[in-house]
């Protein structure tokens, strides 16, 4: 059974950085690519980034990019999103994902506020 | 900035089929876009159902499926069930690995 255990939400300032580590078990992690989605809250999904099952492509979103880093440790199971620069606009639950089946997580609590 | 366009809303009768669909405001949507769809009930994490346009995740029941219909990708649902009340979002790989997830559509079954 495929487990993905997100941790690292919590409050932080405007212009702060957070990392989220994201736990897999029950899949060969290092064969997947692996997401972040995040949801603010009262709205739909949006996709934040992508790494490849290696780690030698990644992409982001467009309201993330040159801010958050998604990065990936295989010999630990564990996938990454460094956030810099935090804005009040990237409050929400962020969780990582495998789009092509495996699973999702269950979420962390990401709040930006002064 | 291409959107991936859902109905925001559908109802079905219970034991009743219902197709929900996932446009481009731009061009048409094709298997080339892996067309992926998700369910998420109130209060919880997201599940994928279908992906790679067709391929049901693991424990997803047969009930579900995924298709092509058009221009659009299609999630269809046979024999609805109370239960299948939820939001469900499609979700486009755009190439360059760039995901765009739709706005959602809320099925109600009564």
């Amino acid at each position: 059974q495929v487990q993905l255990v997100e941790s690292g939400g919590g409050v932080v300032q405007p212009g702060g950085s957070l990392r989220l580590s994201c736990a897999a078990s029950g899949l060969s992690f290092s064969s997947n690519g692996m997401h972040w989605v995040r949801q603010a809250p009262g709205k739909g999904l949006e996709w934040v980034a992508f790494i490849r099952y290696d780690g030698s492509i990644k992409d982001y979103a467009d309201s993330v990019k040159g801010r958050f880093t998604i990065s990936r440790e295989n010999s630990k199971n564990t996938l990454y999103l460094q956030m810099n620069s935090l804005r009040v606009e990237d409050t929400a639950v962020y969780y990582c994902a495998n789009l092509l089946g495996a699973g999702w997580g269950q979420g962390t609590l990401v709040t930006v506020s002064s | 900035q291409t959107v991936v366009t859902q109905e925001p809303s559908f109802s079905v009768s219970p034991g009743g089929t219902v197709t929900l669909t996932c446009g481009l405001s731009s061009g048409s949507v094709s298997t080339n876009y892996y067309p992926s769809w998700c369910q998420q009930t109130p209060g919880q994490a997201p599940r994928t159902l279908i992906y790679n346009t067709n391929t049901r995740s693991s424990g997803v029941p047969d009930r579900f499926s995924g298709s092509i219909l058009g221009n659009k990708a299609a999630l269809t649902i046979t024999g609805a069930q109370a239960d299948d009340e939820s939001h469900y979002y499609c979700v486009l790989n755009m190439g360059s690995g760039i995901w765009v997830f739709g706005g959602g559509t809320q099925l109600t079954v009564l």
